[in-house]
């Protein structure tokens, strides 16, 4: 069975720290897919990464970078040099080859302060 | 702007009303996905269509509804509703016919039941 698990429910750093949101997916396929998506206050969902399971290659996009490592599950992203902006609902989902829908963690909470 | 449109934006009804939600799909997408963002539930997947077919079922209410039209666009329809109904209602499309590889949703309809 998919299941995504975002532990931190809520978390609040400074402006210009860095932090680390994780994610830790379990599943049964060999072939899957996982994204974050960004909740900004005002609702809607953003589209911020896409990664297939046989790519596990790093990958950073400005101050956001991401951590994907098979051998614990995990699908770990962070912002660095945080900004106010970031403030948002951050959501780590899964979606298996085949399968026809995503399964979405509960989400993190990021407050950024200034 | 995802390319995926769902109206109306905003929606406030009484309890045991009946309400209709559109979703129009990005060019060329042929399937829909219809989720359901809750305080308590998360978000959570209710249904798929794929070219006007049903193509798979989530957490979806038999009060609840749900079909694609010829020209792809969806309609989410919600009877005899009860306050616990009151969430953001999302759409999502994908060229894919099985497999969530493409991740853009639309801006959400934020129903509020009274």
């Amino acid at each position: 069975a998919q299941k995504v698990t975002q532990a931190q429910t809520e978390i609040s750093v400074v402006e210009k720290e860095d932090v680390t949101l994780d994610c830790v997916y379990e599943t049964r396929d060999t072939t899957y897919y996982l994204f974050w998506y960004k909740q900004p206050p005002s609702g809607e969902l953003v589209f911020l990464i896409r990664r297939n399971s046989f790519d596990e290659q790093n990958e950073i996009s400005g101050r956001y970078s991401w951590n994907f490592q098979k051998s614990t599950s995990s699908f770990n992203f962070t912002i660095t040099a945080s900004q106010v902006v970031d403030s948002a609902v951050y959501f780590c989902a899964l979606s298996e080859a085949g399968d026809d829908k995503i399964i979405f963690g509960k989400g993190t909470r990021l407050h950024i302060l200034p | 702007d995802s390319g995926v449109t769902q109206t109306p934006k905003h929606l406030i009804t009484a309890t045991g009303q009946r309400v209709t939600l559109r979703c129009s799909p990005r060019s060329g997408d042929l399937s829909v996905y219809w989720y359901q963002q809750s305080l308590d539930q998360g978000l959570q997947f209710l249904i798929q269509y794929y070219n006007g077919e049903e193509r798979a079922k989530g957490n979806i209410l038999e009060r609840f509804s749900a079909q694609q039209f010829p020209d792809l666009h969806s309609e989410l329809n919600l009877s005899s509703l009860e306050l616990g109904d009151s969430a953001l209602y999302f759409c999502a499309s994908s060229v894919e016919r099985g497999g969530f590889t493409e991740a853009f949703f639309g801006q959400g309809t934020r129903l509020t039941v009274v």
